[in-house]
């Protein structure tokens, strides 16, 4: 039974550039969860998905979205992406809101 | 908003020590609370949380942690470190909101000494 899956491993992006992550969740999961773990920090709260919506956000700008497919898989995007973006980025899932949270492994996104 | 502070980024004791990590939480009303373990290059696994049932609270790989209301406390323990426990260690709380929006405290890496 795979476990919360996410891709690219690692990312190398420039200033400015846009990036997209993906995630797919543990099996029988339907919330998706995305997390900003910068160096040395705990992980913070980004958004929460389910049933193909935005349930829930943390406090980052609207450069940061995503999406949630049919099959619960779920996509983190940066927009006008900024030094200060690198770090790991972590996704989340759950069965449901009341659950806790299993987490993959992480991309490292490094912005040059 | 509810809140956790570590109390100590690096902690360090000899194999086969008691590991102790700190953590405080503020909170007006009774939060749950999480211990997650980071091992190097992974994400997070959840050692044991606290719901308000039963004040000690036991976990995986021998960890244990008691939430202590007078104290605002939920420190980590483990009786005898073993090497693999070397690790980054998370407290953790639930804001408002369900178990998708956890603040985490600001970690704290254990290194085990043979």
């Amino acid at each position: 039974d795979a476990g919360v899956t996410q891709s690219p491993t690692h990312l190398i992006k420039t200033r400015g550039q846009q990036v997209t992550l993906r995630c797919s969740p543990k099996s029988g999961h339907d919330t998706v969860s995305w997390y900003q773990q910068a160096l040395g920090q705990g992980p913070q709260f980004i958004f929460q998905y389910y049933e193909e919506e935005e349930r829930q956000r943390g406090n980052f700008p609207d450069r940061f979205s995503g999406h949630q497919f049919p099959n619960y898989s779920s996509e983190l995007n940066v927009n006008a992406l900024l030094l200060g973006d690198s770090a790991l980025y972590l996704c989340a899932s759950s069965p449901g809101s009341q659950s806790p949270l299993h987490f993959g492994n992480g991309t490292r996104l490094t912005v040059t | 908003a509810q809140s956790v502070t570590q109390l100590g980024s690096h902690v360090s004791v000899s194999e086969g020590a008691l590991v102790l990590l700190r953590c405080n939480y503020s909170s007006s009303v009774p939060p749950y609370l999480f211990w997650y373990v980071q091992y190097p290059n992974q994400g997070l696994q959840l050692l044991l949380k606290y719901t308000s049932a039963a004040t000690l609270v036991k976990g995986i790989n021998g960890f244990e942690a008691e939430f202590k209301k007078s104290e605002t406390s939920f420190h980590l323990t483990k009786p005898s470190a073993h090497m693999s426990d070397a690790a980054e260690y998370f407290c953790a709380v639930i804001n408002s909101g369900g178990y998708q929006k956890v603040t985490f405290g600001t970690g704290t890496k254990l290194q085990v000494i043979p």
